[in-house]
């Protein structure tokens, strides 16, 4: 099965709201988190990325949170607006997959629609 | 214009023919990589390249072959086309690997429809 999952396949929230999304990844090994988005017909855009020495990552309306004893990472995005529906996807870096620098893994993602 | 192109974006072939995805980058990124996107497995990887010449298998390469001669270039090749290759192809670039903390940049995609 996937190493990398997510808690809620939809999520639907007000416009002005904060979202959260999560996912699970079971390979404790992993130390490299990225959060991309992803609009319809679109390929992934890069969001916010995170290191396992670090427990929160800040950008511009969006927070990274990871917690490592459970394996769980979160991305926050604070005043939801209807440009931020899409597909989010969370992605770990599997350093055993892949050759000595890893590849990162996808989680099938979450979709985000923002009502107006 | 820098950035990382597919080509084509649509494509419809018949079973049994071969058909190249194309996939070029600007930025001179030393790793590359082929995913396919479909409902229900997300993205999985194909066939990733670290260098000009040095190619390696992904979780699902049977079908496929790939080629890196020029580090800007990495074309995906389906041999013989079957219908479970119907999917969205995507390709990437990375200036490093993931396990140095790089991400990856995606193109948009290819829509490739098997019949």
């Amino acid at each position: 099965g996937e190493s990398v999952g997510l808690h809620l396949p939809t999520l639907s929230v007000q416009e002005g709201d904060n979202s959260i999304i999560n996912c699970a990844y079971s390979n404790s090994a992993s130390d490299y988190f990225i959060w991309y988005k992803q609009e319809s017909g679109k390929g992934p855009q890069f969001i916010i990325d995170i290191r396992s020495n670090m427990d929160k990552r800040q950008g511009q309306r969006v927070t990274v949170l990871l917690n490592k004893t459970v394996k769980h990472l979160s991305l926050q995005i604070a005043a939801t607006q209807p440009g931020d529906s899409a597909v989010y996807f969370c992605a770990e870096n599997a350093p055993s997959y892949g050759g000595s620098q890893g590849n990162l893994i996808f989680g099938k993602g979450t979709k985000l629609s923002v009502k107006p | 214009d820098a950035g990382i192109t597919q080509s084509p974006r649509y494509k419809i072939t018949e079973t049994g023919r071969q058909v190249t995805l194309m996939c070029h980058q600007t930025w001179s990124h030393s790793y590359m990589f082929w995913y396919r996107q479909d409902l229900g497995h997300g993205l999985r990887l194909i066939y990733y390249s670290a260098a000009a010449d040095i190619t390696d298998k992904g979780e699902v390469p049977d079908g496929y072959v790939v080629s890196r001669s020029k580090t800007e270039n990495f074309p995906l090749t389906l041999e013989s086309a079957t219908r479970s290759q119907t999917s969205v192809y995507f390709c990437a670039s990375s200036e490093s690997g993931a396990r140095r903390g790089y991400g990856y940049t995606f193109g948009s995609g290819t829509r490739l429809t098997v019949v």
